[in-house]
């Protein structure tokens, strides 16, 4: 069993360049989720979709783009990568809201990026 | 907004004594989910317990429990017979309906170190 997937696992990236990091899951969930992680401030959502074809603006949407063409893929694009935008980037989905749902969010290993 | 505050970046413990973590949130919500993630060094998020806004009792999982004040917005977890596999990063989050969809938002964390 996969799990959350993401690829890549580490990325260097110059400004302004252009990057997509994929997240697929295989346990059907409707919820899926982009995060970033920085150190001192925990983990801050940038977008997320409760389903195939939906996304939504998390805390900080800036400069990042995504898209959810199949129910089990969520790809985050930075257009033109800044230094800023180095970081840890998680994935995580979840069952929607319902029997099943206990809220419980099953997150990917992480991607490093750095941007130079 | 749907905040998450925990006060203590950093904590220590001994081994086999207790700990307690604190965390407080804001919302105007009346339904929602509590939670506590834990991140070792690994970088992997692990769920540690859960916390229904509508239940009055205590979530309790193993070692770990929380203390849930609803009307004060405080939800503390407590580690009880401390293990050196303890020491991560502990989050705590908050899971809320918005208008897309329920979204999860976490605290900036607290870093526990287990000490023999």
């Amino acid at each position: 069993n996969a799990g959350v997937t993401q690829t890549p696992k580490f990325r260097v990236l110059k400004t302004g360049q252009s990057m997509t990091l994929l997240c697929a899951q295989d346990m059907n969930h409707e919820y899926m989720y982009w995060y970033r992680q920085d150190p001192g401030m925990g983990l801050r959502l940038i977008h997320y979709s409760v389903g195939e074809g939906t996304t939504a603006k998390g805390e900080v949407p800036d400069g990042y783009n995504v898209s959810r063409l199949k129910k089990q893929n969520f790809l985050l694009g930075l257009e033109s990568a800044a230094p800023s935008q180095t970081s840890v980037y998680f994935c995580a989905s979840s069952y929607s809201f319902g029997q099943l749902n206990t809220g419980e969010l099953f997150f990917g290993e992480g991607s490093r990026l750095t941007v130079l | 907004a749907q905040t998450v505050t925990q006060s203590q970046p950093e904590m220590s413990v001994q081994e086999a004594e207790t700990v307690t973590l604190s965390c407080t949130y804001d919302t105007s919500e009346s339904n929602y989910y509590l939670f506590w993630y834990k991140q070792p060094p690994s970088r992997q998020m692990i769920l540690v317990i859960r916390q229904e806004a509508y239940k009055q009792q205590n979530a309790t999982e193993n070692r770990f429990s929380v203390n849930f004040q609803k009307a004060a917005k405080s939800f503390s977890l407590k580690i009880s017979d401390s293990q050196l596999g303890d020491t991560a990063m502990y989050f705590c989050a908050f899971y809320y309906l918005t208008n897309s969809g329920y979204a999860l938002n976490f605290g900036k964390g607290t870093s526990l170190l287990v000490t023999p």
